[in-house]
C-alpha cells in the first residue's frame, strides 16, 4: 500500500512565523502535490512537483513556497504565516505515466492532513 | 480551463436508502474522472476512477459511477447506504493535458440518519 505521511496532524503558529510542513511518500512516486482544503471550496492546489528540484505553481501559490531535495520528500513553506493561511493542508503523490501511454493522469494518494492554525 | 461542479453541498439520507451524488465537469479533452471520500479527520481515499472503456465503473464499498459524455457528468451511486458512509465526497477531473494534476469539486457532505 502507498503510504503518504505528514509531519504533524495539528500545528499552531503565530503570525509572522516561518512554517514548514513536511510530506514523505514511500512508493517512489514522481509527482507530489500540496493542497489546502477549506469548507465549501474543496481542495485547491498550491504547488506540485514532478521531479526532484522541479516545481510548478498551482492555483493559489501566493504566500507559499516548496522544496523537493529528495524524491520521497516534499516540503511546503509559509515564509511569514498569516491568519488567512489557517486551513487544512493535504499532501498527495502519484505516478508519472509516460506521455505516450494510454493514461496521462494517475490516482493521487493522500496523507492524513495537517490542520494549521495561525494566531 | 478545467473545472468540477458538485451542485449539492449537503445531502441527508436514511440508512438503507439509495444515494446519488452529482458531479459535472468541464474539460477540453478526454477526461479522467475520480471520486474520493474523506471520513472525519482523515485524508482522501479513492473510491473509483474512470479512464476509458465501460462507462459504468465499480468501486470500493459498493459504490459505482457512470460517465456520461453528452451530459459532462460522472454521478456517484450506491443502492443502499450504510451509516459508515457518512463522510465528505469529492469528484475530480484530470487528463492527458493535465500532466498529473487534478481539479477537485467543492465536495458534498453526506449525513446518514438511522
Amino acid at each position: 500500500d502507498v503510504k503518504v505521511t505528514q509531519s504533524s496532524r495539528y500545528l499552531v503558529k503565530r503570525t509572522g512565523e516561518k512554517v514548514f510542513l513536511e510530506c514523505v511518500q514511500d512508493m517512489d512516486h514522481e509527482n507530489m502535490f500540496w493542497y489546502r482544503q477549506d469548507p465549501g471550496l474543496g481542495l485547491r492546489l498550491i504547488y506540485f512537483s514532478y521531479d526532484v528540484k522541479m516545481k510548478e505553481k498551482g492555483d493559489i501559490p501566493e504566500g507559499y513556497s516548496v522544496s523537493r531535495e529528495k524524491k520521497e520528500r516534499f516540503s511546503l513553506i509559509l515564509e511569514s504565516a498569516s491568519t488567512n493561511q489557517t486551513s487544512m493542508y493535504l499532501c498527495a503523490s502519484s505516478l508519472w505515466p509516460p506521455l505516450w501511454g494510454p493514461v496521462c493522469t494517475d490516482t493521487q494518494y493522500f496523507g492524513p492532513g495537517t490542520r494549521l492554525t495561525v494566531l | 480551463a478545467q473545472s468540477v461542479t458538485q451542485p449539492d453541498i449537503h445531502i441527508t439520507v436514511s440508512e438503507g436508502a439509495s444515494l446519488e451524488l452529482r458531479c459535472n465537469y468541464s474539460y477540453g479533452a478526454t477526461p479522467y474522472l475520480f471520486w474520493y471520500v474523506q471520513s472525519p479527520g482523515q485524508g482522501l481515499q479513492l473510491l473509483l476512477k474512470y479512464f476509458s472503456g465501460d462507462t459504468l465503473v465499480q468501486g470500493i464499498k459498493g459504490f459505482e459511477a457512470e460517465f456520461k459524455r453528452s451530459q459532462s457528468s460522472f454521478n456517484l451511486r450506491k443502492p443502499s447506504v450504510h451509516w459508515s458512509d457518512a463522510a465528505e465526497y469529492f469528484c475530480a477531473v484530470g487528463g492527458r493535458t493535465s500532466y498529473g494534476k487534478l481539479t477537485f469539486g467543492q465536495g458534498t457532505i453526506l449525513t446518514v440518519h438511522p
